[in-house]
């Protein structure tokens, strides 16, 4: 497909496990995003992956949130020791380089902790 | 620093009606503006952008201006309708990353 893509599209967890939450991003979009969005609230950036550079990591909400970008490709999420809080949408989009480009969204991952 | 300001909702409107949804922002340099929408059920979609001053973006009826004076880019739709029931995010980007505002929630009722 030409679109990001994002899995799984749903996850039901019990608190304290911990999840991984995988983004396909658009070929060749060298930039990549991960947000979160909680009900009825605006995007809140987590990290941001830009080429070979170091992520910038600064919207990790704690320690327990982690991100890989492996081949300046897919993007894994991972959350350990999940906790109620971390329910929301786990939104990925990624951009050509350049801040004139729009980003492209992918449809989201609704995380559940039980 | 980079931020963004936009209209706090949720914004109700009769169908036909005219519609401004505003947004500011503070930036260093020239960033690029976006408006994205994001439908019910749906993901996030661009639904229009100006890349410098007084450059106006347009899509579905909907209009911006880039508007450097003032630090704005207004969203406005002369007539809605229920169809654009949705969420509308305002962004800026002076690089790589971007920046949303935190959303207006729009209803346009029939």
């Amino acid at each position: 497909g030409a679109g990001v893509s994002q899995s799984p599209s749903n996850k039901v967890t019990e608190k304290g496990k911990d999840v991984e939450l995988r983004c396909d991003p658009i070929s060749g979009h060298t930039a990549l995003y991960w947000y979160r969005q909680s009900l009825g609230q605006g995007l809140e950036f987590l990290i941001y992956f830009q080429g070979n550079s170091a992520p910038d990591k600064s919207g990790l909400p704690s320690d327990r949130f982690s991100a890989e970008r492996t081949g300046g490709s897919v993007s894994t999420l991972t959350i350990q020791r999940t906790q109620q809080e971390d329910s929301a949408v786990y939104l990925c989009a990624s951009r050509i380089s350049g801040g004139r480009n729009e980003q492209f969204f992918g449809p989201g991952t609704r995380l559940t902790v039980l | 620093g980079n931020s963004v300001t936009q209209m706090e909702g949720p914004v109700t409107l009769s169908e036909e009606a005219f519609l401004t949804i505003n947004c500011t922002y503070t930036a260093t340099g020239y960033p690029s503006l976006f408006w994205y929408v994001q439908y019910p059920g749906e993901g996030l979609q661009l639904l229009l952008k100006a890349t410098k001053a007084d450059d106006k973006g347009s899509n579905k009826g909907f209009e911006a201006t880039y508007r450097k004076e003032t630090t704005s880019f207004h969203l406005e739709k002369g007539s809605v309708q229920v169809s654009d029931s949705a969420v509308y995010f305002c962004a800026l980007s002076p690089d790589d990353k971007i920046i949303f505002g935190k959303g207006t929630r729009l209803h346009i009722l029939p």
